[in-house]
Order: structure tokens, then sequence, then C-alpha cells
């Protein structure tokens, strides 16, 4: 079975620190895709990142970086200098390959992680 | 830019009654999803259709249906709403095709059954 937990349901900052959000993920299969979501106070989801379980390079876009570890099972995601318009919550998701290229986005959310970025 | 467009944004219901919630994209996207959002459970899939006229159940399909009217309109109908229906939902839909994990999803829809 596949299973994505975010331990930390809230989290509360003050603007300008690094802020690490936590995804520990499950599966059988060897192949597979980790996203992380945003959603902003308006409601929407916002994509984020997209990584496939060949590629463990970390990456960084801005203040955005993300640590991909197939060892602990972990997609973790960093902000750094956290700003209020930051503030959301937060979904990391999985799904597998076969899903992928056969269903499109049948995507596995985890439970998301409420970032508050205080002034 | 329309996107996904889901309407109405909110609906309240008593229980028993029905109603269908309409999702429609301008993005000449194969693929469409519905799914529910509830605290402390993220989004779980309800229906999706992979192309114009399929659907297939997700993982909380039961006491919803689905109709995948054209290429651009899927929608959600409630038959018989429950409270257990409380929840907000989102459309979303993407290209099957040359998939890249980007879901592009509608604002949302808040729905509480009383």
């Amino acid at each position: 079975a596949q299973k994505v937990t975010q331990a930390q349901t809230e989290i509360s900052v003050v603007e300008k620190e690094d802020v690490t959000l936590d995804c520990v993920y499950e599966t059988r299969d060897t192949t597979y895709y980790l996203f992380w979501y945003k959603q902003p106070p308006s409601g929407e989801l916002v994509f984020l990142i997209r990584r496939n379980s060949f590629d463990e390079q970390n990456e960084i876009s801005g203040r955005y970086s993300w640590n991909f570890q197939k060892s602990t099972s972990s997609f973790n995601f960093t902000i750094t200098a956290s700003q209020v318009v930051d503030s959301a919550v937060y979904f990391c998701a999985l799904s597998n390959f076969a899903l992928i290229y056969n269903q499109g986005g049948k995507l596995i959310f985890g439970q998301g992680t409420e970032l508050s970025v205080k002034p | 830019n329309a996107g996904v467009t889901q309407t109405p944004k909110f609906q309240v219901l008593k229980t028993g009654q029905s109603m269908t919630l309409q999702c429609a994209q301008d993005m000449n996207h194969n693929s469409m999803y519905w799914y529910r959002q509830d605290p402390g459970m993220g989004l779980r899939l309800i229906y999706y259709s992979a192309s114009e006229g399929t659907t297939d159940k997700g993982e909380v399909p039961n006491g919803y249906n689905v109709s995948r009217l054209n290429k651009r309109e899927f929608s959600l109908r409630l038959e018989s709403a429950a409270p257990s229906q409380t929840s907000v939902y989102f459309c979303a839909s993407d290209f099957r095709d040359s998939y890249t994990g980007e879901l592009f999803f509608g604002e949302g829809s808040r729905l509480t059954v009383l």
C-alpha cells in the first residue's frame, strides 16, 4: 500500500526563519514520483515540484529546496528566510510510475502541514 | 486564463438532497479528477476520468456519481447527501500522455450537509 505521512500538522515561525516541512512515504514500487503542492489561504492548490525515484539529487529553486532520501523514504521541503507570503498548507504527494503514464493524476496525498509565518 | 472552473463555490444541503458539482477546464487536458479535502486527511480521490468517455473509481467513491460530459466538463453528483459528505471538493485536470505531475486545480467547492 502507498502512504504519505506529514507528521507536522502546524508550524509557526517568525519571518526570516528557515523552516523544514517533513514528508515520509511508503511504497513497494521501485519507480515512483513525489510531489509538493502549496495551498494558500485563497484555497487553490499550486504545484511546486515533482521528483522521480531515480533522481536523488537535491533541488533548489530560489528560497525553496527539497531533500529526497530513498534510504529514509523522505522528501523534505525547506524554505529559507521565510516570508509572510509563504503562509499556506503544504501537501506532499506520491504516485507510482505506471499510474503516472496510464492514469495520470492519481496522487496519494499526505495530511498537509499548515505553515504560519508571522511578521 | 480560466484554467479549471468549478461551480458552485459554496453550497448548503439538507440530508437526503441531491446536487451536482460542475467542473470545466479550458486547457485541452485529457484527464480530469474529483478530490475531496477533509481536515487532517489531505486530499482523497473520489473519481477520475483518464480520457473522454471513461470514468473510474478512486479511493472514496461511495455516495457519488460522475459524468464526463465531453473533453472539457466533468461533473460530480451526490444523489442523497449525507453529513459525512461535508467537505471541500476540488476538480483537477492534466495531460495524461505527457505527464509532468502538475495537476491543475480549481478553486474548490465548499459543501455543507446538515
